[in-house]
């Protein structure tokens, strides 16, 4: 079956310097690729997504790209602000019924 | 437009007491349900999902339970909680997957915190 491994598990920035969040998927069937943003006591809500059809997707400050050959996508995020501190979720679709998600990685951004 | 209900959105229940949590999705037709659990700082463990009414499908052996009795309703279940089913549990929901071809995105619950004591 899938699996989603997520890099790094914590992350510290600076506010307005980048962050990066990389995942690897095991699947090459897997089409699908979500992210996740989950603040503290809330759940998960998506942020951006990205099909296997295209490489790069941008939504403001928050960018996704999808090596497919190499089954790695990220996350990016410029400019970050303190409310961007929070726990980001990657997770890998087939089609299917079943999203398999990464373990998450919790991002701090200092003020 | 589509929502999801869930509750309660907390409880604490004795070791050995049932459990209840129940959801229900507004605005779409024969959704895949599905119930997760999360451990505290932990990640998203899938426990259970539903493509149709009756149907469910178990990703962890545990002493949980789930059911499907209507289209759009969706419960979890334990006849005895132990210590270690403390967590926060999210319901979800996905478009039905008949036709597609990529993988549906999956619009969660607002959670219901469990703590067995």
């Amino acid at each position: 079956g899938e699996n989603v491994e997520q890099h790094p598990s914590t992350l510290s920035v600076q506010e307005g310097d980048s962050a990066v969040i990389k995942c690897t998927y095991s699947d090459s069937a897997s089409n699908y690729f979500p992210w996740y943003k989950q603040e503290l006591g809330k759940r998960p809500q998506l942020i951006i997504d990205i099909r296997s059809n295209v490489g790069e997707k941008k939504d403001q400050r928050i960018a996704v790209t999808l090596n497919k050959t190499a089954k790695h996508f990220s996350l990016h995020i410029t400019e970050t602000q303190p409310e961007d501190s929070a726990v980001y979720f990657c997770a890998a679709n087939t089609g299917g019924f079943k999203t398999i998600f990464g373990a998450g990685t919790r991002l701090f951004v200092k003020a | 437009s589509q929502t999801i209900h869930q509750w309660p959105a907390t409880l604490v229940q004795p070791v050995g007491s049932p459990l209840s949590l129940e959801c229900t999705v507004e605005g779409t037709s024969n959704p895949n349900l599905y119930w997760y659990r999360q451990a505290a700082g932990r990640g998203l463990q899938l426990l259970f999902y539903s493509v149709g009414i009756g149907q469910i499908s178990s990703e962890v052996p545990q002493n949980l339970s789930a059911s499907r009795p209507q289209d759009r309703q969706f419960i979890l279940s334990s006849k005895k909680l132990l210590l270690s089913d403390s967590g926060f549990y999210l319901c979800a929901w996905s478009a039905a997957g008949t036709g597609r071809i990529f993988g549906n995105t999956i619009y969660f619950g607002e959670g219901s915190w469990l703590t067995v004591v």
